[in-house]
C-alpha cells in the first residue's frame, strides 16, 4: 500500500501569513501518462472534504488563488498565500494512483 | 452542477446489514468512476469502496472486502454500497465521490453500529 505522510503546521498561523503542507508518498505518484495522482482537500468543521487541488498542481474551479499545488513524483507541498479565517480545517492529500487508495492523516490549520 | 446526495444511514446493530445510496446529477454517471469514503468519529479519510463506469469492476480494502458491494445503476443516475455484517468499528460518515479529471465528493450520510 501506498502510505502518505503529512507534515503538521506551527500553529496557529498569523492572518496574512503564508503556510506550507507537506505530504509524501511511500511511492512515486507520477504515471506514465505525465500525470500525478495527486490530491489536496480542505475539511472545514462539519463539512464534508473540498476539492482544492488535483493532477497534484491544477486548482479547482472555485478556488482561491491563493492556494497552489507542487511536488515531484513523492514529495508534495500545498501552499496557502496569506491566511484567512475561512482556510481553517484539516487539509488532506490523497493518491489515487493505485489501489487501495489512501490519504494522509491530515494537518490542522488554525489562525491567529 | 455536480450533486451528489447520500442516504439510507442510521443506527444499526451489529451484523445487521444497511444499503447505501448516492443519487447523482450535473453529470453524465454513466462515465465515471464512483467511489465511498468514509470517516469514523473525529478520525481522518479512508477508502471503502471503488466501481467503474459500467460497473464491471470493483475494488475494496482488506477492511471491507467480502462484507461490502459497490454497485451503481447508470439507468437511475444512482450509486449503492450494500454493507452487510456490520461491525462497530464501520461506524462513521459515509461519502460518496465521483472521480473525473478531478473529484466531486456528496455531503455524507452517517451509519451507527452499536446494540
Amino acid at each position: 500500500d501506498i502510505v502518505m505522510t503529512q507534515g503538521a503546521l506551527p500553529n496557529p498561523v498569523p492572518s496574512g501569513e503564508s503556510a506550507s503542507i507537506t505530504c509524501q508518498s511511500s511511492k512515486s505518484l507520477l504515471h506514465s501518462n505525465g500525470k500525478t495522482y495527486l490530491n489536496w482537500y480542505l475539511q472545514r468543521p462539519g463539512q464534508s472534504p473540498q476539492l482544492l487541488i488535483y493532477w497534484m498542481s491544477t486548482r479547482a474551479s472555485g478556488v482561491s488563488d491563493r492556494f497552489s499545488g507542487s511536488g515531484s513524483g513523492t514529495d508534495f507541498t500545498l501552499k496557502i498565500s496569506s491566511v484567512e479565517a475561512e482556510d481553517v480545517g484539516v487539509y488532506y492529500c490523497q493518491q489515487f494512483l493505485e489501489y487501495p487508495l489512501t490519504f494522509g492523516s491530515g494537518t490542522k490549520l488554525e489562525i491567529k | 452542477e455536480v450533486q451528489l446526495v447520500e442516504s439510507g444511514g442510521g443506527l444499526v446493530q451489529p451484523g445487521s446489514p444497511l444499503k447505501l445510496s448516492c443519487a447523482a446529477s450535473g453529470f453524465t454517471f454513466s462515465s465515471n468512476w464512483l467511489n465511498w469514503i468514509r470517516q469514523a468519529p473525529g478520525k481522518g479519510l479512508e477508502w471503502v469502496a471503488s466501481i467503474n463506469p459500467d460497473g464491471s469492476s470493483t475494488y475494496y480494502p482488506d477492511t471491507v472486502k467480502g462484507r461490502f458491494v459497490v454497485s451503481k445503476d447508470n439507468a437511475k443516475n444512482t450509486g449503492y454500497l450494500q454493507m452487510n455484517n456490520l461491525r462497530s468499528e464501520d461506524t462513521a460518515m459515509y461519502y460518496c465521490a465521483r472521480r473525473a479529471a478531478r473529484w466531486d465528493w456528496g455531503q455524507g450520510v452517517m451509519v451507527t453500529v452499536s446494540s
